[in-house]
């Protein structure tokens, strides 16, 4: 199994620039995380899909964040426009019924 | 909003030391988890504990859940500087769907 892979690894825009972060979960994980990882604030949840439906977005920041899941086997967390906070690494983790959660290797996002 | 208190903050130990760390809060939890992120990485799952009062070991780490299912602590023998990273402790609450992630002890182990 190839894990949770995220794309990119690295993405560095200007301010104002949208942003899309992509994301396979493991295929037969049923519910799927976005995480923001910052050195302030550490790992905050910002949305929680299950079997593709949204169930908890009250972590998004705000409404220049949007997230989809149109399958089991793909996830896009979208962010416009994008502004210097935004600065972090994203993470996307699937589970299956939370017996753990399996994270990728994530998306080192700076916005300039 | 339910916190998970994470202590030491930081920890640079020689190789070949013991050390504890610890994840607290005031909340109850159905079941806790520690995870190990290296850098550059995500976190990697370690251990889930659900019964209060168990304790759970993988080689050199030994990890023990409260007994009133509030805290956790993380014990490592002889450490090696492989076991440098940052360690995460999760917790799940009953009726809930998410675990809650702790701030987090960055542990650094010298050769």
């Amino acid at each position: 199994d190839a894990g949770v892979i995220q794309s990119p690894r690295h993405e560095v825009t200007e301010m104002g620039q949208e942003v899309t972060l992509r994301c396979k979960p493991i295929s037969g994980h049923n519910s799927l995380f976005w995480y923001r990882q910052t050195m302030m604030r550490g790992l905050e949840l910002l949305i929680y899909f299950n079997n593709n439906v949204p169930i908890d977005d009250s972590g998004m920041p705000e409404d220049r964040f949007s997230a989809k899941m149109p399958n089991a086997s793909f996830s896009t967390l979208k962010i416009q426009p994008s502004e210097p906070r935004d600065s972090a690494v994203y993470f996307c983790a699937s589970s299956r019924s939370n017996y753990g959660y399996t994270f990728g290797s994530g998306t080192r996002l700076t916005v300039v | 909003t339910q916190l998970l208190e994470q202590s030491p903050q930081f920890l640079s130990i020689q190789e070949g030391e013991n050390l504890t760390v610890y994840c607290n809060s005031s909340s109850v939890f159905s079941s806790l988890q520690w995870y190990r992120q290296e850098p550059g990485e995500g976190p990697v799952l370690l251990v889930t504990v659900v019964t209060g009062g168990e304790v759970k070991k993988l080689k050199r780490l030994t990890f023990q859940f409260g007994d009133a299912r509030k805290d956790s602590s993380l014990h490592i023998t002889a450490a090696q500087t492989g076991d440098t990273g940052l360690y995460l402790c999760a917790g799940l609450s009953s009726g809930t769907y998410k675990y809650i992630f702790g701030t987090g002890t960055r542990l650094k182990v010298l050769a």
